[in-house]
């Protein structure tokens, strides 16, 4: 089955820190690869649609400067943290597409997540 | 209001019980609908999709009633494993972003 893998597992960080999560699609190509956060006892919120080869599109509230994203290949996508706060302290989660796969969610496979704790 | 709305339970059951959850969606333009599960600091993982007619897997049975806009799955004879947080989540119409509810915590005991 498709694999979706994320790095790092886990990051703890100063505030002010930038840190940059990895997610890699290992057997299929991704044309779509999706960024998700979420806090403790609540729901995985949507950060960011990333298409390969152009800009991301974010989520209203959420900040493209200080979420950066880049989606430079077909099997890799980065989220860049900036300036990292503690209230950035979340579990963020990707998930990609297959390409050329119908735009249904039966096709999106997800990491296993990446804890980041800002101190 | 939220787009998607689950009891967050915790729902403590017995081995062997019977439990349901429900799920309502605010969003007429629903499209799709799914319940994931997500074990604790692990990624969701897709359990099941949801259609209008119902449908079932082994222990698992979901339902969809667009009139109400709710969904439900219901899971016979609790096993330990079960345990789990448990996500309703819906696609709207020509999009591709999913919609996740906060989950529904089960507690399965022996």
């Amino acid at each position: 089955g498709a694999v979706v893998s994320q790095h790092p597992s886990r990051v703890i960080c100063k505030s002010g820190t930038s840190v940059k999560i990895e997610c890699r699609s290992l057997d299929f190509q991704a044309t779509t690869m999706f960024w998700y956060r979420q806090f403790p006892k609540q729901s995985l919120m949507l950060m960011a649609t990333s298409n390969e080869g152009s800009k991301a599109t974010y989520e209203q509230g959420v900040e493209k400067d200080k979420f950066l994203i880049n989606h430079a290949s077909l099997t890799l996508s980065t989220l860049t943290v900036t300036s990292a706060h503690p209230e950035d302290s979340s579990f963020y989660i990707c998930s990609a597409t297959l390409a050329g796969g119908a735009m249904y969610q039966e096709t999106q496979y997800f990491g296993p997540g990446t804890r980041l704790l800002v101190l | 209001r939220k787009e998607v709305e689950q009891d967050p339970g915790p729902f403590n059951v017995p081995e062997g019980a019977t439990v349901a959850f429900n799920c309502t969606y605010s969003n007429s333009a629903s499209q799709s609908f799914f319940w994931y599960r997500q074990d604790c600091r692990k990624e969701p993982k897709l359990l099941m999709s949801v259609y209008s007619s119902g449908n079932e897997d082994g222990r698992f049975t979901a339902q969809l009633n667009r009139a109400s806009q709710y969904i439900s799955l219901l899971i016979r004879d609790s096993k330990l494993s079960d345990s789990a947080t448990y996500l309703c989540v819906v696609i709207l119409y020509n999009t591709d972003k999913l919609i996740f509810g906060t989950g529904t915590r089960l507690q399965v005991f022996p």
